[in-house]
């Protein structure tokens, strides 16, 4: 079985300040590792995708991520947020052996203040 | 391209009440998802769909949740009858046949 671990369930950051989202999994096979944004009201919008290569993968809106087959990581990061990111980011799992099935992360409540 | 739709976006319903929830995908799609997303559980599968065949049934929903695809374009969630601890934003997804999925904007029901 496989899971995600966002262990951070809120984080806090000044506008303009750099940003890293937290994520850990557990999969025995290779994943397919995704950070989905769910805004107030609104369903869940896809930020990015990992599924081999480059382990630096660029998102929209200047997000990008990490992708660490040793650590068992997908970190989020940003280097300057704005208010309009606050939000809550989700970080995803997808076992390939089951097209379909998606793992979710608790998510993380992330506040930007001015 | 237009996103996944979903009608209502709010549902208050009395307890024992039957209400069905609906959702338009991509055009051209094979995948459906529903979703029920609450506080203390998170997100949870309630279905799949693949080319309008039921792959996944959610297991622990089967008894008051039954999600159709009447078409590749239409699906409907009924809840029957309707208990309090429904209270619950409701999502639907859909993809292409791979691994990335599309959320709607949910459904927010209030048993009461």
């Amino acid at each position: 079985a496989q899971s995600v671990t966002q262990p951070d369930a809120r984080v806090t950051v000044s506008e303009g300040a750099s940003l890293q989202l937290r994520c850990k999994y557990s999969y025995s096979g290779t994943p397919y590792l995704f950070w989905y944004v769910q805004y107030p009201r609104q369903g869940l919008q896809l930020l990015l995708k990992y599924y081999s290569g480059d382990p630096v993968v660029q998102g929209v809106n200047g997000f990008e991520a990490e992708f660490s087959k040793s650590n068992s990581s997908f970190h989020l990061r940003k280097a300057s947020v704005h208010w309009s990111d606050s939000a809550v980011y989700f970080c995803v799992l997808s076992a390939t052996q089951v097209v379909g099935q998606l793992t979710f992360g608790r998510g993380t409540r992330l506040q930007v203040y001015a | 391209d237009a996103g996944v739709t979903q009608t209502p976006r709010h549902e208050v319903a009395e307890k024992g009440q039957t209400i069905i929830l609906k959702c338009e995908p991509v055009s051209g799609h094979n995948d459906l998802f529903w979703y029920r997303q609450t506080k203390i559980q998170g997100l949870e599968l309630l279905s799949y769909f693949r080319s309008k065949s039921l792959m996944e049934d959610g297991g622990a929903f089967k008894d008051r949740f039954k999600a159709e695809m009447l078409n590749s374009s239409f699906s409907t969630l009924k809840i029957q009858p309707t208990e309090p601890k429904d209270s619950a934003v409701y999502l639907c997804a859909s993809g292409t046949g791979g691994y990335e999925q599309y959320f709607g904007p949910g459904t927010r029901l209030t048993v009461l």
